[in-house]
C-alpha cells in the first residue's frame, strides 16, 4: 500500500455540473477524512467516516455535497449544481482509528469551475 | 477549541537552522501539538508530534514548555527544499473533525 491515492488530479467543470472524487485510504486505516482548500488558507474539515458510518459534518457544507464510504474502504465527495466558488482542492486524508497518530493525506484533486 | 496563532511567513537561508513557533493558549490538558508541512499542489505530510518538553526526530525537533501555551518547530540545517508551508495544530488525537483546525500556516522561503 502506497498511502492515500484520490483520482482525479485535476478536473475542469463548468458551472452547474455535478463531480465527483474517490479517495482510496490506506487499507488499514479506519477513519477518513475529506478536506477543502483554497489558495493560500489551510486545509478546512468538510466531513470524515470511521468505517462506513459519517460520523461528523462541517457545519458549514453546503447540502450540494454528499459523501459516501459504502464498504468501509473507498470514498466518494459529490458535489451538485457546481458554482465557481466550489473551485478548490479537495484533500483526503485517513488515520487509524482510536491511536494517536497523524493524518496520511493524498495528494488531492484541484477542482476549477468555469 | 484550541486556536493557534502563528508568524505568516518567515525567510532563512540554506544551512541555519529555522526555528518557528506556535502559540495556543488555550490548550487543554488531553491535548497533543502536530505539526505539517505541505508543498504545493501536495497535501499536507506528518512532521512532528509532541505533548510536553522535546520531541527529536530525523526531520525536526519540537520543543514544549512546561506550561504548553506555545511550541517551537526547529529545523536544522534548512535547504532550499524546505521551502513549503507548515501548520501548527492542536488536538486529542482522538476526536478530530471540526475541532482539528488548520490555520493559513507559516509559509517559510529558503534562500541560497
Amino acid at each position: 500500500d502506497t498511502g492515500v491515492s484520490q483520482d482525479p488530479r485535476h478536473k475542469i467543470t463548468k458551472r452547474g455540473q455535478n463531480v465527483t472524487f474517490r479517495c482510496d485510504p490506506i487499507s488499514e486505516h479506519n477513519r477518513l477524512y475529506w478536506y477543502r482548500q483554497t489558495l493560500g488558507q489551510g486545509p478546512e474539515f468538510l466531513t470524515y467516516f470511521q468505517n462506513e458510518a459519517q460520523l461528523e459534518k462541517s457545519r458549514l457544507l453546503s447540502d450540494r455535497f454528499s459523501a459516501e464510504r459504502p464498504k468501509g474502504s473507498f470514498s466518494t465527495l459529490e458535489i451538485q449544481r457546481t458554482e465557481q466558488g466550489d473551485s478548490a482542492m479537495y484533500l483526503c486524508a485517513s488515520k487509524p482509528g482510536q491511536e494517536f497518530y497523524g493524518y496520511t493525506f493524498g495528494s488531492g484533486t484541484r477542482l476549477t469551475v468555469v | 477549541l484550541a486556536k493557534t496563532t502563528q508568524p505568516i511567513s518567515m525567510d532563512s537561508y540554506e544551512g541555519q537552522e529555522v526555528n518557528i513557533t506556535c502559540s495556543h493558549n488555550n490548550i487543554a490538558t488531553n491535548d497533543y501539538i502536530t505539526w505539517y508541512q505541505q508543498f504545493p499542489s501536495q497535501g499536507p505530510r506528518f512532521i512532528i508530534q509532541g505533548y510536553k518538553t522535546k520531541v527529536t526526530n530525523e526531520v525536526a525537533s519540537l520543543f514544549i514548555p512546561a506550561d504548553r501555551k506555545s511550541s517551537t518547530l526547529s529545523l536544522p540545517r534548512v535547504s532550499l527544499s524546505d521551502t513549503a508551508v507548515y501548520y501548527c495544530l492542536v488536538g486529542d488525537g482522538v476526536n478530530y473533525g471540526q475541532n482539528f483546525v488548520f490555520g493559513p500556516g507559516t509559509r517559510l522561503s529558503v534562500l541560497p
